[in-house]
């Protein structure tokens, strides 16, 4: 049973766009919500993440935005460059929990 | 420079023999975590560990065996008794357990034939 779930496998998007990852959840208790970036042959690196108390989190080109009513949230990358294609992992945890609960990720391509 | 180094990138076994996989992090960090992915799915805990000399079984333990007995150094074992050892194994450390911020090697594929 999968509590964290990305529907869409793959995205693709012209640079200088918005790009828009979504991302659903299924347990209404979660008390973080994060976003981790994957590149070829690396480990995935930590990018943003938004606790469950706040609907909205920024940081540079990046912001999450979480909708607790529908559990849904998702990630918006304003301007998309090449640099951002990449695999992106929604994922989520309790405060009290050990462990992150990650979804199957989306393929991000930015198209010149 | 601090990271996680795991080694080899790429390893294949035979069926039936345990292979062991390296995770060493200079990080300092005290809990270290090995994922497992395959195709189409998400990252899944197989074991973690939260201080030396302990560890526990994440969602997908079964035919796999970890030890802690050094704070830099978490290796998994696979065991001949996991049924489908083929897969990208990733290691991970954080600063507690509970860090939503966990820092991953570069991942081993092992490939079972």
């Amino acid at each position: 049973d999968q509590q964290v779930k990305q529907n869409s496998p793959s995205l693709s998007v012209q640079e200088g766009r918005i790009s828009i990852l979504n991302c659903d959840y299924t347990n209404s208790m979660f008390d973080y919500f994060l976003w981790y970036k994957k590149y070829p042959a690396e480990g995935p690196t930590f990018l943003i993440s938004i606790s469950s108390i706040k609907d909205k989190n920024e940081d540079g080109r990046f912001t999450v935005f979480l909708n607790k009513s529908a559990k849904h949230l998702s990630l918006h990358i304003v301007p998309s460059q090449p640099g951002d294609s990449a695999v992106y992992f929604c994922a989520a945890m309790y405060s009290s929990a050990s462990k992150i609960i990650f979804g199957s990720g989306t393929r991000l391509s930015i198209r010149p | 420079d601090g990271g996680i180094t795991q080694s080899p990138k790429y390893l294949f076994r035979k069926e039936g023999q345990n292979v062991t996989l390296s995770c060493e992090q200079n990080l300092n960090h005290d809990a270290m975590y090995w994922y497992r992915q395959d195709p189409g799915q998400g990252l899944r805990l197989i074991y973690y560990s939260q201080i030396v000399n302990d560890f526990q079984k994440g969602d997908i333990a079964e035919g796999y065996s970890v030890s802690r007995e050094k704070k830099e150094s978490f290796p998994l074992t696979v065991t001949s008794a996991q049924k489908n050892p083929t897969a990208f194994y990733l290691c991970a450390s954080s600063r507690y357990v509970g860090s939503y911020e966990q820092y991953f090697g570069p991942g081993t594929r092992l490939t079972v034939t």
